[in-house]
């Protein structure tokens, strides 16, 4: 199976600040790689999908970088209801695995 | 509007059964893979399982393979995940979700439903 190992696990920080989550694949994965975001109490939601596409409807302070085996999820100014754990996924494989998710608190 | 509403989650004692249902509409059912991702309680997302289309390839987390079996019913917009065995460490709310695109991101899912297992 794919590991994928996110950092940081946790993560504080205040509303305006730009924050960057890491995402690192154990075998590379192309572009295969999406992010959700998890409210609490809430299912999960899509954000991006193969590594950078925004999905529709998701501000455009969300942004994805990365390709093979390394990857980021940045928000450019951290909104009050960006506050939410975060989760990279990957595709490359059909047995598809998550990383262990980025809880974004407030400072 | 893309909807999934899941059922059929319990209290059930270790080594029982249960069915779990995933009912889909705003969406033409019978072109998309569909899954089952789980979360135990205050835990990460698991994925468990996957069947597409036409049901012609099932896959499944080695975790349940064995003793889960996931289906669908094109005819009435339905997913199913048949669980068997049931362990305390399968404890958690069970979220059906489509999978869109030819590489795969699961976009919607739906809010879930609670599998307990304890004696």
């Amino acid at each position: 199976d794919i590991q994928m190992t996110q950092s940081p696990s946790s993560l504080s920080a205040s509303v305006g600040d730009r924050v960057t989550i890491a995402c690192r694949a154990s075998q590379s994965i192309s572009s295969y790689l999406n992010w959700y975001q998890q409210k609490p109490g809430k299912a999960p939601k899509l954000l991006i999908y193969t590594a950078s596409t925004l999905q529709s409807g998701v501000p455009s302070r969300f942004s994805g970088s990365g390709s093979g085996t390394d990857f980021t999820l940045t928000l450019s100014s951290l909104h009050p209801e960006d506050f939410a754990t975060y989760y990279c996924q990957q595709s490359y494989r059909t047995l598809y695995t998550f990383g262990q998710g980025t809880k974004l608190e407030i400072k | 509007e893309v909807q999934l509403v899941e059922s059929g989650g319990g209290l059930v004692q270790p080594g029982r059964s249960l069915r779990l249902s995933c009912a889909a509409s705003g969406f033409t059912y019978d072109d998309y893979g569909m899954h089952w991702v789980r979360q135990a309680p205050g835990k990460g997302l698991e994925w468990v399982s996957g069947i597409s289309w036409n049901s012609a390839t099932i896959n499944y987390a080695d975790s349940v393979k064995g003793r889960f079996t996931i289906s669908r019913d094109n005819a009435k917009n339905s997913l199913y995940l048949q669980m068997n065995s049931l362990r305390v460490e399968d404890t958690a709310l069970y979220y059906c979700a489509r999978l869109v695109g030819g590489t795969g991101w699961f976009d919607p899912w739906g809010q879930g439903t609670l599998v307990t297992v304890s004696a």
